[in-house]
């Protein structure tokens, strides 16, 4: 198994340009999330998915969407890039069930807004 | 979900124990203390968890207090290797809240030759 996979590794982008970022997961979780980690802090959770087709707002969403059309995908979308969202971007995903679970990672993508 | 406290800092002699000490005095009868690392640059990883008595996997110990109040993550023979920051995160078990966690700035652990 790959585990949680993210593309791309690194991406720098102009203020107002678009991009998406792709997370896969092979372990059919159903809750997925997308976390930011800025320079000397702890992660933020942007937006997370419980299931296929949905979506929900985490913490930091503003700047932010995303989509959820196959179980294992889930894309971070920025519409119109800004200096602000220079950061770390961190899927991450985890089983559901009555038990408690923890949540699995990506590698990070590395996003540079100039 | 429950507020949690750790040092911002500590350090350790390679070889030796090392102890990474969590407060959660506020912590409800029913969530979790996990811990997850995050070595530089990686995703972060998951060590270990508990609800109430202690835990011991491949990579660590978990010790919680009888009131439950704090807990301490114990690498037995800290290697280099191990040098990341720690976070201690307390939450509902099961599907409750999206299985969501909050990480807060965690423990910076530089193991030392």
């Amino acid at each position: 198994n790959a585990g949680v996979t993210q593309t791309p590794k690194f991406r720098v982008l102009k203020t107002g340009q678009s991009m998406t970022l792709l997370c896969a997961q092979d372990m059919n979780h159903e809750y997925m999330y997308w976390y930011r980690q800025d320079p000397g802090m702890g992660l933020r959770l942007i937006h997370y998915s419980v299931g296929e087709g949905t979506t929900a707002k985490g913490e930091v969403p503003d700047g932010y969407n995303v989509s959820r059309l196959k179980k294992q995908n889930f894309l971070l979308g920025l519409e119109s890039a800004a200096p602000s969202q220079t950061s770390v971007y961190f899927c991450a995903s985890r089983q559901t069930g009555t038990k408690s679970y923890e949540q699995y990672f990506g590698p990070g993508t590395r996003l540079t807004v100039t | 979900d429950a507020k949690t406290t750790q040092p911002p800092s500590m350090d350790c002699a390679e070889g030796r124990a090392a102890n990474l000490p969590c407060n959660h005095s506020t912590i409800s009868g029913n969530e979790y203390v996990y811990w997850y690392r995050q070595i530089h640059s990686q995703g972060p990883q998951y060590i270990i968890h508990g609800l109430k008595n202690n835990e011991t996997n491949e990579m660590a110990s978990l010790i919680i207090t009888e009131d439950r109040k704090s807990s301490t993550l114990i690498l037995p023979h800290a290697t280099l290797r191990d040098t990341a920051v720690y976070y201690c995160i307390v939450r509902v078990g099961g599907n409750t809240n999206a299985g969501k966690s909050t990480f807060g700035d965690g423990t910076t652990l530089t193991v030392k030759p």
